[in-house]
């Protein structure tokens, strides 16, 4: 079945970058997207960026602009988003999350909505 | 940035009650509307798309409806697994944004 697998928690200081995979099954990475969205303590789901996975083409949310990279491995059909800098506001449960449209033929037709969510991955900045 | 925002916050129902949470964007996003439920410490999980297009597997229980800057979920009859957090999701404009979240409990 279609699984986007997620690792379980990054401790990180201050500072710091973590990186968290996203590992894609059951379907053709290279046809689909992948959207990166945080949850934070008490905060709101937060869209922070994505990436086509067949063109690696990406684009990030400007209020992450300067600090996330999203790019990904065809080979191992995985995703990856770094965060860099980190600070405790960056303590979150990181979700990535397909996108419902494809590509076929050539052809893109993103949906911009989620239709498959991994698990998450909870990082915590902590000094 | 498009601003979503739901009502109510959280609500407490009985089985068997309908259920009305609201979401409202801070301007016109035609129908390009999405619903999630998320339970605590699992995925966010895809209900309805395009305001009122409900996702394959999802009871019918389950409707959306509303365009431009209006939108509803209901829950025609609750049952004891609907509990948790309903989010509302804009992709109109870049970039996506999500309402706040709205909590329903099981009474």
């Amino acid at each position: 079945q279609v699984q986007l697998v997620q690792s379980g928690a990054e401790v990180k200081k201050p500072g710091a970058s973590v990186k968290v995979p996203c590992k894609a099954s059951g379907y053709s990475f290279t046809r689909y997207a992948i959207h990166w969205v945080r949850l934070a303590p008490g905060q709101r789901l937060e869209w922070m960026g994505w990436i086509n996975a067949g063109s690696g083409s990406t684009k990030y949310s400007q209020k992450f602009q300067d600090r996330v990279t999203i790019t990904r491995d065809t080979s191992a059909t995985t995703a990856y988003m770094e965060l860099s800098s980190l600070r405790s506001e960056d303590t979150a449960v990181y979700f990535c999350a397909r996108d419902a449209g494809y590509c076929t033929g050539g052809s893109c037709s993103f949906y911009y909505y989620m239709d498959v969510w991994g698990k998450g991955t909870t990082v915590t900045v902590s000094s | 940035d498009i601003q979503m925002t739901q009502s109510p916050s959280t609500l407490s129902a009985s089985v068997g009650d309908r259920v009305i949470i609201t979401c409202r964007a801070s301007q016109s996003i035609s129908s390009w509307l999405a619903w999630y439920q998320q339970k605590p410490g699992k995925a966010p999980k895809l209900l309805i798309y395009d305001a009122s297009s409900l996702e394959s597997g999802i009871p019918s229980r389950f409707s959306g409806s509303g365009s431009g800057t209006e939108f509803t979920l209901t829950i025609s009859s609750l049952q004891p697994d609907d509990f948790g957090t309903y989010y509302c999701q804009q992709y109109n404009s870049y970039s996506w944004t999500f309402g706040q979240g709205t909590k329903v409990e099981i009474k």
